[in-house]
């Protein structure tokens, strides 16, 4: 979802559960996609990246799902835990500088 | 602990005041990165160096003047900022070259301008 005025999306789950993130990019030629943790007080953290030859790529308890054919990213995290609890950035690479675009983020709460 | 450090981590200056944020890092990296970031919003990118030269300047205005003294180390020297520059100024950096590889941030410097 999009962001309106100073309120971010906001995905509330349940300690143990699965989350997924969703994230629509804008460049049919990004051909590189980072997403970003960041916690209160601090900058953004990388959790994962994937290239556009790939459709999926897993890390530790993350997977990033890629779907070029409607432009969509997603992250997903195993086991949500409450360290987990952050703002989640999708970003694209859109030119050979690294110039980054990041998308509007969203609040991840865990609940107990 | 983030790799790229920057100082200091708050900063409240005047608006006649000149001020300095500055970002270290030690990866080797040769592209750096300034981004402001409002509350609940995405960081924005302001410059980019690579190989110690200003490659972007997202059309940042002139009271914000970036630095490369070299490889490791990156300035941004502040200049008669306006009560809208307040915000978390955030470094970054990555390998350089073409091949797509992460940027690593910093914490930020959160600036605050009375």
């Amino acid at each position: 979802g999009e962001s309106v005025g100073l309120h971010l999306p906001t995905l509330s789950v349940q300690e143990g559960d699965n989350s997924i993130i969703n994230c629509a990019y804008s460049n049919s030629a990004s051909d590189y996609f980072i997403w970003y943790k960041q916690e209160s007080g601090k900058g953004p953290q990388f959790i994962i990246d994937i290239r556009s030859n790939m459709d999926k790529r897993q890390g530790q308890r993350v997977t990033v799902l890629l779907n070029k054919t409607v432009k969509h990213l997603s992250l997903q995290i195993a086991a949500t835990q409450p360290g987990d609890s952050a703002v989640y950035f999708c970003a694209e690479n859109i030119d050979s500088w690294g110039k980054l675009q990041f998308g509007a983020g969203t609040q991840v709460v865990v609940t107990p | 602990d983030t790799e790229v450090t920057q100082t200091p981590k708050h900063l409240v200056m005047g608006m006649t005041n000149k001020k300095s944020l500055k970002c270290e890092q030690h990866m080797g990296h040769r592209a750096m990165y300034w981004y402001k970031q409002k509350a609940k919003k995405p960081p924005e990118l302001m410059f980019v160096y690579s190989y110690e030269k200003l490659s972007i300047n997202e059309s940042v205005p002139s009271r914000f003047s970036p630095e490369c003294p070299n490889s490791s180390l990156l300035n941004l020297h502040l200049h008669a900022l306006q009560p809208e520059d307040s915000a978390l100024y955030l470094c970054a950096s990555s390998p350089g070259g073409h091949d797509n590889q992460p940027q690593h941030f910093g914490d930020g410097t959160r600036l605050s301008i009375l």
